[in-house]
């Protein structure tokens, strides 16, 4: 099974400064389609999980332009350009290559 | 849009069947997946079925005792829960997944407690 592995798991931030999360698998996430099936969502205290990065770096229509998402293979990492009170939540990558698992989360706080 | 139902308190070993309704796009074109989420835990993918409810997966702590199915005439996506187990209790989402996990709707949750 593939075990993705996120860092920090807590992530102190200044509002309008950058935060940057990791993500790792245990294997590669290239699919035999060559495409790479590493997902990001955000989960809001009491809310549902949001989608906000798909396939490591296409960006949902509702998500600010400040998230990116970046890497390959086993590496990859969701980028806020500058954090807004709003961001506040916990973070999770999500491999779809191999069956679905989601990383621990990110508690990302001020 | 989807909407969840069903959850509720059960004893160990009961059965549960949730429910997810959807609305405003073409069900039988997707992927419908249950993911879960303990009481202050992460995300837990648990079962997925593709549009025509041939293909159906589930995580390991699972399979054997979940089933996961679909009524396209109804739009609704459905999961039977038996053998309930304490660490079965969690929140219950429904998500709409176009590619590989990509979830992109999700329902706010059924919470299913199970305990004596």
């Amino acid at each position: 099974d593939v075990v993705m592995t996120q860092s920090p798991l807590s992530l102190p931030v200044t509002l309008g400064q950058p935060a940057s999360i990791s993500c790792r698998s245990s294997q590669s996430l290239v699919n035999n389609d060559g495409n790479t099936y590493l997902h990001w969502f955000q989960q809001r205290q009491g809310q549902s999980p949001r989608r906000l990065i798909y396939e490591v770096s296409k960006r949902d229509s509702g998500a600010p332009d400040r998230f990116s998402g970046s890497g390959s293979g086993t590496d990859f990492t969701l980028q806020i350009s500058r954090v807004e009170a709003e961001d506040i939540g916990i973070y999770y990558c999500m491999q779809g290559t191999h069956g679905k698992t989601f990383g621990q989360g990110t508690k990302l706080e001020i | 849009q989807l909407v969840e139902s069903g959850g509720g308190l059960v004893q160990p070993g009961g059965s549960l069947r949730l429910s997810c309704a959807a609305s405003g796009f073409t069900f039988s074109s997707y992927w419908m997946s249950w993911v879960r989420q303990a009481p202050e835990k992460g995300l837990e993918w648990v079962a997925i079925i593709d549009g025509d409810g041939n293909q159906k997966f589930y995580v390991d702590s699972v399979r054997g005792r979940f089933t996961i199915s679909r009524d396209n005439a109804k739009n609704s996506v459905h999961l039977q829960m038996n053998s309930l187990r304490a660490e079965d209790t969690a929140v219950y989402y429904c998500a709409r997944d176009p590619s590989y996990g990509a979830f992109d709707v999700w329902g706010p949750g059924t919470m299913v407690i199970v305990s004596s």
